[in-house]
């Protein structure tokens, strides 16, 4: 069953630095978003992204943040400059069409721990 | 921003009865709604869903019940397993054209005990 896979499962980065988290959405799916977790807090929604552009984004998106899909398969979230709070499990997910009750499909995940 | 809640934060059920998890919105605007299970260090798993015409949908052991007027919605596990043992998130999408973020409760930890 295809299944949206991420990488890495976990990066350890000092403030200041600059990361990037990589993702891979189901092959046939269109829409694609990341969110993420801080510890014992709710999954947030940050952004979505439809035929190369963001479609929306959360507050927690600020200038810091950026989306590329650089090669028709990758999806990428990348950090310019991480602080202490952006510390969280990042989760990659893609949906397949544009119909409202289509799901999302999560990826594991990949725990960011900014020192 | 509560607009989907999930007032148990945990719940503890028998090997082989019933577990219902509850969850609460606020926004009526929310028209699909989702149950996810996951496990610590994994993402979340998609359970099943329900689309905001229907009050009830079932697939095997699990069933959500949507009750739109009092704007809640169940999931029904029977009969409960071990391995049925994880988080549960409510979520909710509305129609906002081609977004369709998901709006997320805190989470219902189930135990179920042999």
């Amino acid at each position: 069953e295809p299944e949206v896979t991420q990488t890495p499962s976990h990066q350890v980065t000092q403030m200041g630095q600059e990361v990037i988290l990589r993702c891979v959405p189901i092959s046939n799916h269109l829409y694609f978003y990341w969110y993420r977790q801080i510890l014992g807090q709710k999954v947030e929604f940050l952004v979505s992204f439809y035929n190369n552009e963001i479609s929306e984004k959360s507050e927690i998106f600020d200038d810091q943040f950026s989306v590329e899909r650089p090669d028709g398969s990758n999806f990428t979230l990348k950090i310019r400059s991480t602080k202490l709070e952006d510390s969280a499990m990042y989760f990659c997910a893609s949906r397949r069409t544009s119909g409202e009750t289509d799901t999302q499909y999560f990826g594991p995940g990949t725990r960011l721990t900014v020192l | 921003d509560q607009q989907v809640k999930q007032n148990s934060p945990s719940l503890s059920v028998q090997e082989g009865r019933i577990s219902i998890l509850n969850c609460d919105y606020t926004n009526s605007m929310f028209d699909y709604f989702l149950w996810y299970k996951k496990y610590p260090a994994e993402g979340p798993t998609f359970l099943i869903s329900i689309s905001s015409i229907k009050d009830k949908n079932e697939d095997g052991r699990f069933t959500v019940f949507l009750n739109k007027s009092a704007k809640h919605l169940s999931l029904h596990i029977v009969p409960s397993q071990p391995g049925d043992s994880a988080v549960y998130f409510c979520a909710a999408s509305g129609a906002r054209g081609a977004t369709n973020k998901l709006i997320f409760g805190t989470g219902t930890l189930l135990a179920v005990q042999p």
